[in-house]
C-alpha cells in the first residue's frame, strides 16, 4: 500500500532563518506531489507541483521554492523566513493530475 | 480563477439531526471530491463525483453533484459527535497537470 511521510510535524523558525521540509512517497512510482499551505479562513492554497523528477511548477509567487530531486521525494525550502511564511504545509500526492489526492499528516510552522 | 464557495462556514448541531452543506461555483470541475479533516492532520477523502447529476452514498453521509457540475452537496443523516472535523470539497480544474482547487471548507461540530 502506499504511504506519504511528511515531517516534521511542527517547527518554530525565527525570521530570515532558512527553512527545510521533506515529504516522501512509499508504495508508488512517478507520482504527482503537491505543496499546499492552509492557513486560518484560506483553505489549502495550492503552492508547487510536480509531475516528475526535476519538474516543478509554482502557483504562487512567493518566499518559497520546491525541488524534487527524487522520485518520490518533494522538497519545500526557504532561503529567509518572514512572518508570513507561517502556517499548515501540506504534501500530497496523486496518480494522475486532478485526482484522489492522498495527503501528509502536515508541518505546523510558525514563524516568529 | 475558478473559486469554490463553502457553505456554511461554520455548524454546530445536537447529535442525531441531519444537516446539509454546500459547494458552489460558477466553473464547472471535470469531477469534485469531499474530504475530511481533523485538527493537526491532513484531508482524508472521503468520495469522488464525476458524472453530473450524481449521488454517491457512504453510509450516513449522502454526496450529490450538480447536473451542470458546477456545484455539490453533502448530507449527513443523523449526526454524530464522530462526524465533527472540516469538511472541505476539491474540484479538478481538468486539462494540463496541476493540483486541485479547495473551497474554504465547513467546521462542522456535533454535540452530544
Amino acid at each position: 500500500s502506499q504511504t506519504i511521510h511528511q515531517w516534521p510535524a511542527t517547527l518554530v523558525q525565527p525570521v530570515g532563518s532558512p527553512l527545510s521540509l521533506e515529504c516522501t512517497v512509499e508504495g508508488t512510482s512517478n507520482p504527482n506531489l503537491y505543496w499546499y499551505r492552509q492557513a486560518a479562513g484560506r483553505g489549502l492554497q495550492l503552492l508547487f507541483y510536480s509531475v516528475g523528477i526535476g519538474q516543478i511548477s509554482s502557483e504562487v509567487p512567493q518566499n518559497l521554492s520546491a525541488s524534487r530531486p527524487q522520485d518520490r521525494q518533494f522538497i519545500l525550502s526557504s532561503k529567509k523566513l518572514l512572518l508570513s511564511d507561517s502556517g499548515f504545509y501540506l504534501c500530497a500526492w496523486s496518480v494522475l493530475p486532478g485526482t484522489e489526492a492522498f495527503f501528509g499528516q502536515g508541518t505546523r510552522l510558525t514563524v516568529v | 480563477t475558478q473559486l469554490l464557495e463553502q457553505s456554511p462556514q461554520f455548524l454546530s448541531i445536537q447529535e442525531g439531526e441531519n444537516l446539509t452543506v454546500y459547494c458552489n461555483s460558477s466553473s464547472v470541475f471535470s469531477s469534485l471530491q469531499w474530504y475530511r479533516q481533523e485538527p493537526g492532520e491532513g484531508p482524508v477523502l472521503l468520495v469522488t463525483v464525476v458524472t453530473g447529476g450524481e449521488v454517491k452514498k457512504l453510509k450516513r453521509l449522502t454526496f450529490q453533484f450538480g447536473d451542470a457540475r458546477k456545484d455539490s452537496s453533502l448530507h449527513i443523516t443523523a449526526a454524530q459527535p464522530g462526524d465533527t472535523g472540516l469538511y472541505l470539497c476539491a474540484g479538478a480544474r481538468g486539462g494540463g497537470a496541476d493540483g486541485l482547487t479547495f473551497g474554504k471548507g465547513t467546521h462542522l461540530i456535533i454535540q452530544p
